[in-house]
This record gives structure tokens, C-alpha cells and sequence, in this order.
């Protein structure tokens, strides 16, 4: 099946830098969604994207919906220890049945 | 308040069993889904079920078979296990209006190690 390919796939950075990500498909999407995975949990939603060009903020977080609805961005930015985790951009065509298409993942490690 | 919850957390068994993973979301949704995530961290959907009714099915071996005897409960059983089906189960919900997408959340997941 089709997966998206995230990069970077793993990074150490120091605390209070700022982040950034991203994700791309060979074919397009109408609706992005990030998500972080804590060690044990289930992934949780971070910032969901419904329009191509969207750029939308959750706290320290930005994401946004790239113009040729192949790609999208996240940006962290003054990063804490908390930051760490797995994030996974997924994909969805309407019409599909609500059928998420998950990236590789990137690993954010955080140095204090 | 437990929104998505997933039993049993952890399940360890031997080739050729047969198991059980319970789902129960508390959230009102109307859809839900299984999710198996490899060793490498690839998250995969396997199923969605929709008002009881199957609406995705991936290409999955016919050991497993999803049962849903309500909108609130979404069960996976696997028949025979093998070695490979080792990995981490996730269940999802959401509610889904006309096809679009909206958002899914996860519940906490069900570490199944095959010996």
C-alpha cells in the first residue's frame, strides 16, 4: 500500500530550538492531519488541514497544506523536552470512507 | 474519562492461538477502525467499520475477523497466530458525515508478542 515519506526521519535538537518537518505523496490528498506519538500511547491529533494552501497554528505548533496537495509542513517552534515523540503526517481522499494514509514517522529527540 | 480504551494492554501467546482485542469508544462516533503498527513504527489500516457495517477491509489475512455488535465496540479476533502478526494493535474512532474525512482518535494500543 502507498505511504507517505516523512523526513527528516529522526533528530536531535536542543531545547527552545525550533522545528521543522515534512511530508510528501506521490499523489494528492485533500485533507492533511499531524499527529505525535508518546512511547506506549496511541498517536493523538494535532492539527487537522481541509484546504490546499491552509496554514493553521495549535499553540507552539504550525502546519501547513502544501499548494500541490502532495506535501505538508509542521513546524514547532521554541521546542521543550515534552516535544519529544513520534509525528506522523496522514493523508485522506474524500470519498474514501474516512481512510487515513500514514507517513514513516519522524522522531524528535529533545537535548536540555 | 476514557475516551477510546483497548483491552487487554499487553498479550503475549504462543504460535497458533486464537486471541481477542476488545475496542469501546465513549465518544458518540459512528466509525471505528483497527490499526496494526510494525516494529519499525509504519502504521497500517486494517479495517473501519461504519454503523456495524464493514466499509474498509485491507488486505488481511482472513485469520483476523472483526466483529462489531455495536456502534460503541469494535473487536478484533485472530485465528492461528504467526510470528508475524507480532505488533502493536491501535483502535480508532470517528464520525463520518457523507464520506469526508474527520479527525480519528486513537486508543492507547494492545502490544501482541507471538512466541
Amino acid at each position: 500500500g502507498q505511504q507517505l515519506n516523512q523526513s527528516p526521519q529522526s533528530m536531535f535538537i536542543q531545547e527552545g530550538e525550533d522545528v521543522s518537518m515534512n511530508c510528501t505523496s506521490s499523489s494528492i490528498f485533500n485533507t492533511w492531519l499531524w499527529y505525535k506519538q508518546d512511547p506506549g500511547e496511541g498517536p493523538v491529533l494535532l492539527i487537522a488541514l481541509y484546504k490546499a494552501g491552509e496554514l493553521t497554528s495549535n499553540g507552539r505548533l504550525t502546519a501547513q497544506f502544501g499548494t500541490t496537495r502532495k506535501d505538508s509542513f509542521l513546524n514547532i517552534s521554541a521546542s521543550i523536552p515534552s516535544d519529544v515523540g513520534i509525528y506522523f503526517c496522514a493523508g485522506s481522499l474524500t470519498g474514501t470512507a474516512s481512510k487515513l494514509t500514514f507517513g514513516t514517522g519522524t522522531r524528535l529527540q529533545v537535548m536540555l | 474519562d476514557t475516551a477510546v480504551s483497548q483491552t487487554p494492554k499487553y498479550l503475549v501467546t504462543q504460535m497458533g492461538n486464537d486471541k481477542s482485542i476488545k475496542c469501546e469508544q465513549n465518544l458518540g462516533h459512528d466509525t471505528m477502525y483497527w490499526y496494526k503498527q510494525d516494529s519499525k513504527k509504519f502504521l497500517k489500516i486494517m479495517f473501519s467499520y461504519n454503523n456495524k457495517e464493514l466499509i474498509i477491509n485491507e488486505t488481511v489475512p482472513n485469520r483476523f475477523s472483526p466483529k462489531s455488535p455495536d456502534k460503541a465496540h469494535l473487536n478484533l479476533h485472530i485465528n492461528s497466530l504467526e510470528l508475524g502478526d507480532s505488533a502493536v494493535y491501535f483502535c480508532a474512532s470517528s464520525h463520518w458525515a457523507s464520506g469526508t474525512t474527520d479527525t480519528q482518535y486513537f486508543g492507547p494500543g494492545t502490544r501482541l508478542t507471538v512466541l
